[in-house]
Order: C-alpha cells, then sequence, then structure tokens
C-alpha cells in the first residue's frame, strides 16, 4: 500500500483559492486512481473527485465543478487540489486517498480507497 | 446522483456484542461498496471493500454481504476499539457517494 503525505494547515481569506498536495510513496503512482474527500466540522464524508494519473482523465463532483481542480504530477508522484473561491463553508479537513481504478477508466473513479493522507485542515475565515 | 443511506445513525453497544449497519443505494451499485471505519481526529480506514472483501490486517469480525442496492456490515464480539463512525461509499457511478455515517458508541 501507498503511504501518502499531505500539506499543512491552511487559513485563507473568503474568495481566495487553497492548494493541497498529496505526496506519494510506496507504490506505483499512476497505477492507482486518487481521489479528494472533504469533511466538514463534525459531518461526513464527501467525495470532491478524483484523477487517473496514467490515463490523466478526472472527473468532479457537480457541486465543485468549475471551483476545483485535480492535477497530478507523475514526476514527483504528489497530487494537488485547488479550491477556488472560498466560502466558509468549504471549512473542513480535506483528504487525499488512493486505490485501485474501478469501472470505466474515463470516470477516474477510485474502486474503494485503500491509502489515505492524515488530512489538510483548511480554514476559511475573514 | 446514487445516494447511500445508512442505519441507523447511532447505536449504543456492549463489548462482546454483535453489531449490524445496514447501507441502502437509491439504485443499483452492483458489487460496488465498500466499508470505511472513522476515529475522531484520524482519516478513514477501509475495512471491506467489493461488498465482503476483508481488507488486510482487519480482524475477521468485521463482515459484508449485500448486492444490488442494500449491504450491512455485520461487526461481531465488539472490541473497545471497534468504537468509532463507520461509512459505507458506493463507486460504481459518479460522484463516489458515502453514507451520512452510523457512529458505534458504548452502552
Amino acid at each position: 500500500q501507498m503511504q501518502l503525505v499531505q500539506s499543512g494547515a491552511e487559513v485563507k481569506k473568503p474568495g481566495s483559492s487553497v492548494k493541497v498536495s498529496c505526496k506519494a510513496s510506496g507504490g506505483t503512482f499512476n497505477n492507482y486512481a486518487i481521489g479528494w474527500v472533504r469533511q466538514a466540522p463534525g459531518q461526513g464524508l464527501e467525495w470532491m473527485g478524483g484523477i487517473l494519473p496514467i490515463f490523466g482523465t478526472k472527473n468532479y463532483a457537480q457541486k465543485f465543478r468549475g471551483r476545483v481542480a485535480i492535477t497530478a504530477d507523475e514526476s514527483t508522484s504528489t497530487a494537488y487540489m485547488e479550491l477556488s473561491s472560498l466560502r466558509s463553508d468549504d471549512t473542513g479537513v480535506y483528504f487525499c486517498a488512493t486505490g485501485p481504478a474501478g469501472g470505466d477508466t474515463a470516470l477516474a473513479l477510485s474502486y474503494y480507497f485503500e491509502s489515505w493522507g492524515q488530512g489538510t485542515q483548511v480554514t476559511v475565515s475573514s | 446522483d446514487i445516494q447511500m443511506t445508512q442505519s441507523p445513525s447511532s447505536l449504543s453497544a456492549s463489548v462482546g456484542d454483535r453489531v449490524t449497519i445496514t447501507c441502502r443505494a437509491s439504485r443499483s451499485v452492483n458489487t460496488y461498496l465498500s466499508w470505511y471505519q472513522q476515529k475522531p481526529g484520524k482519516a478513514p480506514k477501509l475495512l471491506i471493500y467489493a461488498v465482503s472483501s476483508l481488507e488486510s490486517g482487519v480482524p475477521s469480525r468485521f463482515s459484508g454481504s449485500g448486492y444490488g442496492t442494500d449491504f450491512t456490515l455485520t461487526i461481531t464480539n465488539l472490541q473497545p476499539e471497534d468504537f468509532a463512525t463507520y461509512y459505507c461509499q458506493q463507486s460504481f457511478s459518479p460522484p463516489q457517494t458515502f453514507g451520512q455515517g452510523t457512529k458505534v458508541e458504548i452502552k
């Protein structure tokens, strides 16, 4: 299983952007799908989107489409999630997770998430 | 979007109990169903994938069953370290939706 290490906590102003990184080690980065999952304070898990680096395919949840961009740098085995036009309700912990690709590779879905990053706290406050 | 509904939302149980959590999908997800355990302040941990396949290292007291729209996570002989929140997730169709979670508390 891969190990995933995410970047540190961020405090952002409303309207700004945040970019969270997720560095993978201990596995072949390109063989996996990578997803990003958000957890608002005291709430459940919410899938934001995913990327399949080997094919370059991406998929975003409709809720975040237009505000989120997920990328992957194969040379450094690092994935990124950038969220723009931040609002106070974007406050939460953001996780990256990896697993084998499932189904249609064009959908960039993970069959399941077997490895998770430690989470990155993003606080949006004026 | 496929909606995933877990029940109950929370439950109280004692060490040694058998606990069952159900997850219902708004339409069939075939066998694209996994279960996760999350403890406060920690990342989720994969327990079961493909409905009933136990992730490596996960105790055999955890088991999953179901097909299509109705799924079950069962914990037999509940241990102190099992008190946590459990989530189901479908990966059949985007977005990969999670259930709202089931919190297992100590009675």
